[in-house]
């Protein structure tokens, strides 16, 4: 079983929609939480990054971690065309100051149509 | 301006040719690592450098070989390259020490074809 699991799709949802995103994962010492996105041809860039379990919004995307679970989630209100990319999470146990291994899903493949 | 660069871009080689990718970042950034991201299995760590001189193995190093005698590069090695190792390829540096709001910064990518 892979450290961390997230549905590949591919998405494809009308502009305006909420979109949820979400990731599973097994290690119970992962405590941080990321969200990259990935736009074709390019390297991922950090969307949002949460500590432990709860929720931290900003804009338009809200991130969610319930480690009860093992779950987190990536919610996109609103969303545009421009918000059309290959969405990564990511996660470590590490403390910040000392990261060192990350563990990514494989990504979501989302498109938002006009 | 602030980035990652990322040589080359693309490259195809043959079977045990030797190859190195380089990376380099102009941010003065301590920690610096490289994935390779395959359809279907996502972004897999291979080494990691926390400093110079120091380095670790992620998920998957098995046929690479890193070195960071600078801050600012770190090459990766192949030196006997493998159709499996075919893949692309991204480099990637943040600061340590200031917290996950401190990101990784990605280069764009070496797509690496070995046949």
């Amino acid at each position: 079983q892979k450290e961390v699991e997230q549905d590949p799709g591919p998405l494809s949802v009308p502009e305006g929609a909420i979109v949820s995103l979400n990731c599973t994962y097994s290690n119970s010492a992962f405590q941080y939480f990321m969200w990259y996105r990935q736009y074709s041809r390019k390297g991922p860039e950090l969307l949002m990054y949460t500590y432990s379990s709860g929720n931290k919004e900003d804009g338009r995307f809200t991130a969610q971690v319930d480690k009860s679970s093992k779950y987190i989630s990536l919610f996109i209100r609103d969303s545009q065309p421009s918000d059309s990319a290959t969405y990564l999470c990511a996660m470590s146990a590490n403390r910040g100051s000392t990261l060192g291994r990350l563990y990514f899903g494989r990504g979501t493949q989302l498109t938002v149509w006009p | 301006e602030a980035q990652v660069t990322q040589n080359p871009r693309y490259l195809i080689t043959v079977t045990g040719k030797k190859l190195t990718v380089t990376c380099s970042q102009n941010m003065n950034h301590e920690y610096m690592s490289w994935y390779r991201q395959d359809p279907g299995l996502g972004l897999r760590q291979i080494y990691y450098s926390m400093n110079v001189e120091v380095t670790d193995k992620g998920d998957v190093p098995e046929g690479y070989k890193v070195s960071r005698k600078e801050k600012r590069n770190f090459p990766l090695i192949l030196e006997s390259p493998s159709p499996n190792q075919t893949s692309l390829y991204f480099c990637a540096s943040r600061l340590t020490g200031a917290g996950y709001n401190s990101p990784l910064h990605f280069g764009n990518g070496t797509r690496l074809t070995v046949t």
